[in-house]
């Protein structure tokens, strides 16, 4: 069965510090791959996502992500994080050919300025 | 848009007390997603609907547990009787496509605590 691993369970981080969060998928095919947050109070949303091409996919508010396939890794990074940024982070995979979104337990990530 | 509507945000009731909770998708989207959100597993599909059909309910955990949609503008997802294990956030999503290829929109969730 698929799985995705986030072993970051909780992070934390002073302001401007990098940032690099871990995703790790266990399907051996093609991927469609996401990253999506959820800030305090708020529902989640997309921060970025894989389908083909340039494996370092540029997101919002200056994320970005690689896929290594390889390592079947999908790790989040940002070289500067903002007190702004403090929320969940959930990466999400499909494996092509089925219709289920398989979805990490999720890193808590807390920056303080 | 308003963007995925969900309702009640906060849900407090007993043990064997009947829950229903309601989800408006984005209109358009033909795709709505229930989750169940908990610290220890995480976010978990329960069920997904197409043009209003249910399309794959491996994920609801048992028989209490029971999903509608009788229009494109219009969810439930209720649980009876509700027991303190069920206690979570649920969120309801739509999107404009399947899961694998089509941004998911969220709704904010509904937070309930069975007492």
């Amino acid at each position: 069965a698929q799985s995705v691993s986030q072993h970051n369970h909780h992070v934390i981080l002073s302001e401007a510090a990098s940032l690099e969060l871990g995703c790790n998928y266990s399907y051996g095919g093609t991927v469609n791959l996401f990253w999506y947050v959820q800030y305090p109070g708020q529902h989640l949303q997309l921060l970025l996502k894989y389908f083909s091409g340039d494996p370092l996919v540029k997101g919002i508010k200056g994320f970005e992500a690689e896929f290594i396939k390889s390592k079947f890794s999908f790790n989040l990074r940002k070289p500067s994080v903002q007190w702004s940024d403090t929320a969940e982070y959930f990466c999400a995979v499909n494996a092509i050919g089925t219709d289920k979104l398989i979805f990490g337990t999720g890193t808590r990530l807390q920056v303080f300025p | 848009d308003a963007g995925v509507i969900q309702s009640p945000r906060h849900e407090v009731t007993e043990m064997g007390q009947e829950v229903t909770l309601r989800c408006k998708p984005i209109s358009g989207h033909d795709y709505l997603f229930w989750y169940r959100q908990t610290m220890m597993r995480g976010l978990e599909l329960l069920i997904y609907f197409n043009n209003n059909v249910p399309i794959d309910d491996s994920g609801m955990p048992e028989d209490r547990f029971s999903a509608k949609m009788p229009n494109a503008s219009f969810s439930t997802l209720k649980i009876q009787p509700s027991e303190p294990r069920d206690s979570a956030v649920y969120f309801c999503a739509s999107s404009s496509g399947p899961q694998g290829r089509e941004t998911q929109y969220f709704g904010p969730g509904t937070r309930l605590l069975v007492l």
